[in-house]
């Protein structure tokens, strides 16, 4: 099984609707994080969580919004799609490490969930 | 804000050659980290360098950290079909934010 689970790994939704996507992960770790990826544009930070109390915004939250619902579970919500957030979506978690070493721990990522909004 | 430039964009190379694809920035990074991506998969870490001049060798890729940290290269000598992937780069973002930035990436096709 994989250590980090998202859900689903396709949809196709309309303008307007309420999506959620969802993560879980069997690695142990504190830190989450969401992704957007698009064509040409590398990864983009959506929102990150060290931990169940500690939620974050990336560089690109606007429109999207977060809950981590457990250690294990970090679900990304779009209020309402709009066609421009039609992207590849990743989820990724990390170990914290000692102290100012957070950042050089690896990230793990799901296979990403493709979503298409008309 | 810190920006990770990747270059070349695309490379289409045949199976055998040595190739180089390179990470820029104008600001100091106290590490950085290179990720490989296949289709339909997630990144997944190939290494991290720490220390300015750094070099550290995985098989056929070997991996430097310019002596200022502003700058990665990876070299791939005598590419294999395997070797064909998103090759991403990645460090810490400005202070308070905790978490990574990523270039935009390599894409790398080996022709067998």
């Amino acid at each position: 099984d994989a250590d980090v689970t998202q859900t689903p790994r396709n949809r196709i939704t309309k303008t307007g609707k309420r999506i959620m996507l969802e993560c879980s992960q069997t690695k142990g770790h504190d830190r989450m994080y969401w992704y957007r990826q698009d064509p040409g544009l590398g990864l983009q930070l959506i929102y990150y969580s060290f931990d169940v109390k500690d939620i974050n915004k990336g560089e690109i939250s606007d429109g999207y919004s977060v809950s981590r619902q457990a250690q294990a579970k970090f679900s990304l919500s779009l209020e309402s799609a709009i066609p421009n957030q039609t992207a590849l979506y990743f989820c990724a978690t990390s170990a914290g490490g000692v102290a100012g070493t957070g950042t050089n721990q690896p990230q793990h990522f799901g296979d990403g969930t493709r979503l298409s909004i008309l | 804000t810190q920006l990770l430039e990747q270059s070349p964009q695309f490379l289409s190379i045949q199976e055998g050659e040595n190739l180089t694809v390179y990470c820029n920035s104008s600001s100091v990074f106290s590490s950085l980290q290179w990720y490989r991506q296949e289709p339909g998969e997630g990144p997944v870490l190939l290494v991290t360098v720490v220390t300015g001049g750094e070099v550290k060798k995985l098989k056929r890729l070997t991996f430097q950290f310019g002596d200022a940290r502003k700058d990665s290269s990876l070299h791939i000598t005598a590419a294999q079909p395997g070797d064909t992937g998103l090759y991403l780069c990645a460090g810490p973002m400005d202070t308070g934010r905790r978490a990574l930035t990523f270039g935009s990436g390599t894409r790398l096709q080996v022709q067998p």
